[in-house]
């Protein structure tokens, strides 16, 4: 089945600059791929997709790469702010419609 | 989260008991999830339900089982609670498949 691996599971960067955290997944079927925020007390939030069929999406500061051939891909944060600070977590979508969840990265923006 | 509620929001109780939590949707979402979320295993999925009493499991479901017997209401139940299911629980919910809205989650301590 999918397996999904995050990396770093801890991130700290000075605020204004940027913060890349990386996932690979096994399952080469899979294709879609989601992030999530997840701040204190609170729920995880959609913050950026990609399908498989597209290679770099962006919202603003966020951008998400897809390497479908080396199966990982990452979120790009640039101009990090202090709102930043959360637990971001990767996912694939496995063939049974399942989201196979990254273990978690908890970004730390220092002022 | 708008749309999403879960209750309670946090729950003491003892080995050996019975627990039921109640995730609430006014979304009319036909898919509807219950995770646990545990520190350096990111989201396991329990059970899932794509519709009014068709529900499924998944990959952490022993010890749990679940109810959905109207579109808003999914049910999950701990028949014998045990100090291992000390967890925090999320719902989500999915119109599509794909967009997971998560509730706020719900802290289950069993002492």
């Amino acid at each position: 089945g999918e397996n999904v691996e995050q990396h770093p599971s801890t991130l700290s960067v000075q605020e204004g600059d940027s913060a890349v955290i990386k996932c690979t997944y096994s399952d080469s079927a899979s294709n879609y791929f989601p992030w999530y925020k997840q701040e204190l007390g609170k729920g995880p939030q959609l913050i950026i997709d990609i399908r498989s069929n597209v290679g770099e999406k962006k919202d603003q500061r966020i951008a998400v790469t897809l390497n479908k051939t080396a199966k990982h891909f990452s979120l790009h944060i640039t101009e990090t702010q202090p709102e930043d600070s959360a637990v971001y977590f990767c996912a694939a979508m496995d063939s049974n419609y399942q989201l196979i969840w990254g273990a978690g990265t908890k970004l730390i923006i220092k002022p | 989260d708008a749309g999403i509620t879960q209750s309670p929001r946090h729950k003491v109780t003892e080995t050996g008991t019975p627990v039921t939590l109640r995730c609430h949707q006014t979304e009319n979402h036909r898919y509807m999830y219950w995770y646990r979320q545990d520190p350096g295993h990111g989201l396991r999925l329990i059970h899932y339900s794509y519709g009014v009493k068709d529900t499924d499991k998944g990959e952490v479901s022993d010890g749990y089982s679940v109810s959905r017997s109207k579109t808003e209401d999914f049910l999950l139940t701990l028949e014998s609670a045990t100090s291992s299911q000390t967890s925090v629980y999320f719902c989500a919910i999915s119109g599509q498949l794909y967009g997971y809205t998560f509730g706020s989650g719900t802290r289950l301590t069993v002492v």
